[in-house]
């Protein structure tokens, strides 16, 4: 089970913005960063967002990243066919002494 | 090019042991740790465990400790998964991963080099 929920779809039309969000708790997003994760079908996952809101090189600017109290939050704009992925929020947990994942959220761009 | 390359697809038997591979190059691979990450069928990830090449300091997610072990050679850049007796439940795929801050692994550090994944399929 995941310590750190995420709604297990999402969906959009091109040229939109979608928004995905990632709950957690006073061990792990309330004190520490959160990063997210996509993984296109049948690949590796890649790193989207670091330390809350920093964008590795080459990730788009479309990609963008939040984090408020216990909650973090992936906002991608500018919705295009390429971005059907499966997105997991991550971030380390003090009671685990290591990193946990949401469950993951399946974006569909219709 | 900094990569990570992991051994091929495995198909076995449970109670099989077995120990796949993941070989960094392109970097110093004894100052970054390396991490493994469990997907299974239609699931999320999951954080196994990661080692420390440089002094094979490794850290297990308590759910995983007992199950598996981690271990790495310095001298060929590669880290190993390792299983004595495997089990149904673990048909998975495992990647391994590196964080994108040297020396660390704490808050603040991300897993931003991933393996391609190997594919475990454990079946009678």
């Amino acid at each position: 089970q995941s310590v750190l929920t995420q709604p297990p779809s999402a969906s959009g039309t091109p040229g939109q913005r979608v928004i995905i969000s990632c709950s957690g708790g006073s061990s792990n997003i309330g004190r520490n960063y959160a990063f997210w994760y996509q993984q296109l079908p049948g690949t590796a996952p890649k790193l989207l967002i670091h330390r809350n809101a920093q964008r590795p090189s080459g990730v788009p600017d479309r990609f963008s990243g939040s984090q408020s109290g216990i909650s973090a939050s992936l906002a991608i704009s500018g919705l295009r066919s390429e971005d059907e992925a499966d997105y997991y929020c991550a971030a380390w947990d003090d009671s685990l002494s290591g990193v946990i994942f949401g469950g993951g959220t399946k974006l569909t761009v219709l | 090019e900094v990569q990570l390359v992991q051994s091929g697809a495995e198909v076995k038997r449970p109670g099989e042991s077995l120990k796949i591979s993941c070989q960094g190059s392109g970097y110093n691979f004894v100052t970054y740790w390396i991490g493994w990450v469990r997907q299974m069928p239609g699931k999320g990830l999951e954080w196994m465990g990661i080692i420390y090449p440089g002094d094979s300091d490794t850290r297990y997610n308590p759910s995983f400790h007992g199950q598996v072990t981690i271990s790495a050679d310095k001298s060929i850049s590669t880290s190993y998964l390792q299983w004595s007796s495997l089990r149904a439940s673990d048909t998975a795929i495992y990647y391994c991963a590196r964080p994108n801050v040297q020396y660390n692994w704490n808050d603040g550090a991300a897993f931003d080099i991933w393996g391609q994944g190997t594919v475990l399929t454990v079946s009678s």
